[in-house]
């Protein structure tokens, strides 16, 4: 069974510039998160999918984060513009969605993202 | 607010010794725990799930506690191996959909 796959797995950019990541996450899970990681942290959520739709973006920074989940498959997030403060690792996971509260979560690599 | 702490930050200890990982949380209102090991530049792997009525799990070498009431877990790794150096991390769910609260995790370092 194929994991979550994330790309790309590196991203430097430049200070006001955008960046777009992209998930597809194991085939029939219904629920995706995306987690951002800084150095030396565990993973903070940013948003949340049941399918298709955000059940839970109360921690994404609207005005310049922005995620979508088309067909409640594959998703993106995106920056614009990036700033240094986002340099991070972008983590993806999904799971089952049977009973999220108790369905262990599977994560991909994650993408580095350097902010020059 | 729901805070998780992990401690030690930074652990090495030599091989064949067994490791003894701690994390305490702040509302003992949990789903569950899970416990998940990252190795550099790579995503996180579940190690040990323990459903908020269970007070253990083990798989392997692997052991983990929940202590619900004292906001207490621990995994204890047996006869560590220079394999098992990486950085754990504990995490409660929080809420119905699965929300995750994630401590900084400790590093271990196990030398032949």
């Amino acid at each position: 069974e194929a994991g979550v796959v994330q790309s790309p797995r590196y991203k430097i950019i430049e200070k006001k510039q955008p960046v777009a990541f992209w998930c597809n996450p194991i085939s029939g899970h219904n629920t995706l998160y995306w987690y951002l990681q800084n150095l030396g942290q565990g993973p903070e959520l940013l948003i949340r999918y049941e399918n298709e739709e955000a059940v839970d973006d109360s921690q994404l920074p609207k005005d310049r984060f922005s995620a979508e989940r088309l067909k409640g498959v594959d998703s993106t997030l995106k920056i614009q513009p990036a700033e240094l403060g986002d340099s991070a690792v972008y983590l993806c996971a999904s799971s089952p969605g049977l009973a999220p509260s108790t369905d262990t979560q599977y994560f991909g690599p994650g993408t580095r993202l350097t902010v020059l | 607010k729901q805070e998780v702490t992990q401690i030690p930050a930074a652990l090495s200890v030599p091989e064949g010794e067994n490791l003894v990982l701690n994390c305490s949380f702040t509302d003992s209102a949990i789903y569950n725990l899970q416990w998940f090991r990252q190795d550099p530049g790579k995503g996180l792997t579940s190690l040990l799930l323990i459903q908020s009525s269970q007070r253990e799990q083990t798989s392997g070498r692997l052991n983990a506690s929940l202590d619900k009431s004292s906001g207490r877990s621990t995994l204890y790794i047996a006869a560590s191996q220079p394999g098992d150096s990486a950085t754990y991390l504990c995490a409660v769910t929080t809420d119905s959909w699965g929300k995750l609260q994630f401590g900084a995790g400790t590093q271990v370092v196990v030398t032949p």
